[in-house]
């Protein structure tokens, strides 16, 4: 299976201050056949069901703001957000979808100083 | 617009089956390229993806759990379905079902099951 670590486990911010949650595959995630990495970022606010908010590593779903941006390649990946909102307090997972069985990282929670 | 809906039995009692229904709108699941997946989350805790199912009936399933998961598709209702088997107390969790076979476009609003004596 491929394990999916992400750091750090929370973290606590300022509003208008930028964030950057890590993900780190046990495996590469890059489909070189069509060059994609197979790696999902969501947003679970409290009590909510989770949100998707980006595919393929790097493309937002819609209506994702453009605060909120997918990097990394391979077996590194990194959500930034920039400017964080009041309304972003959630907590943060991030899935590989390369390889069954699917796997998710344990979370990262994110506090509003 | 796509929505989907889990529906189960609330609480059940240890070694019994658990059995939840997805009723979903917007897509079929006879339609080439789509699939449906379950997802659990126990309370205060991560996710952990259970099985898939896809429009040509293929299915996988987490391994973890080994040999206690079915899942089928009803798509002439729209429906899909989670069977597990011999369930205790660690199978306490919101379960979820979501459109999509791998990245999970939508999802259900979730429904709480407690395994409980």
């Amino acid at each position: 299976d491929i394990a999916i670590t992400q750091s750090p486990s929370s973290v606590a911010v300022s509003v208008g201050e930028t964030v950057t949650l890590s993900c780190k595959s046990s495996q590469s995630l890059l489909y070189s056949e069509n060059n994609k990495d197979y790696l999902g970022w969501y947003q679970q606010k409290p009590g909510q069901t989770p949100k998707p908010l980006i595919y393929w590593a790097t493309n937002r779903h819609t209506g994702v703001p453009d605060r909120f941006t997918g990097s990394g390649s391979g077996t590194d990946f990194t959500l930034i957000i920039s400017s964080v909102q009041a309304e972003d307090l959630a907590d943060y997972y991030c899935e590989q979808y390369f390889v069954y069985p699917l796997t998710f990282g344990s979370g990262t929670k994110l506090e509003i100083k | 617009q796509v929505t989907l809906k889990e529906s189960g039995p609330g609480i059940l009692q240890p070694s019994q089956t658990l059995s939840l229904t997805c009723t979903f709108s917007g897509f079929s699941l006879s339609t080439y390229g789509m699939g449906v997946g379950w997802i659990r989350q126990p309370s205060g805790k991560g996710l952990e993806w259970l099985a898939n199912i896809w429009w040509d009936d293929d299915k996988y399933y987490n391994p973890s759990l080994k040999n206690r998961l079915t899942i089928s598709k009803d798509t002439s209702n729209n429906q899909a379905f989670l069977k597990i088997t011999n369930v205790d107390t660690a199978d306490t969790a919101t379960y979820y079902c979501a459109l999509g076979g791998n990245y999970f476009d939508y999802w259900g609003q979730g429904v709480m099951v407690t395994v409980s004596s």
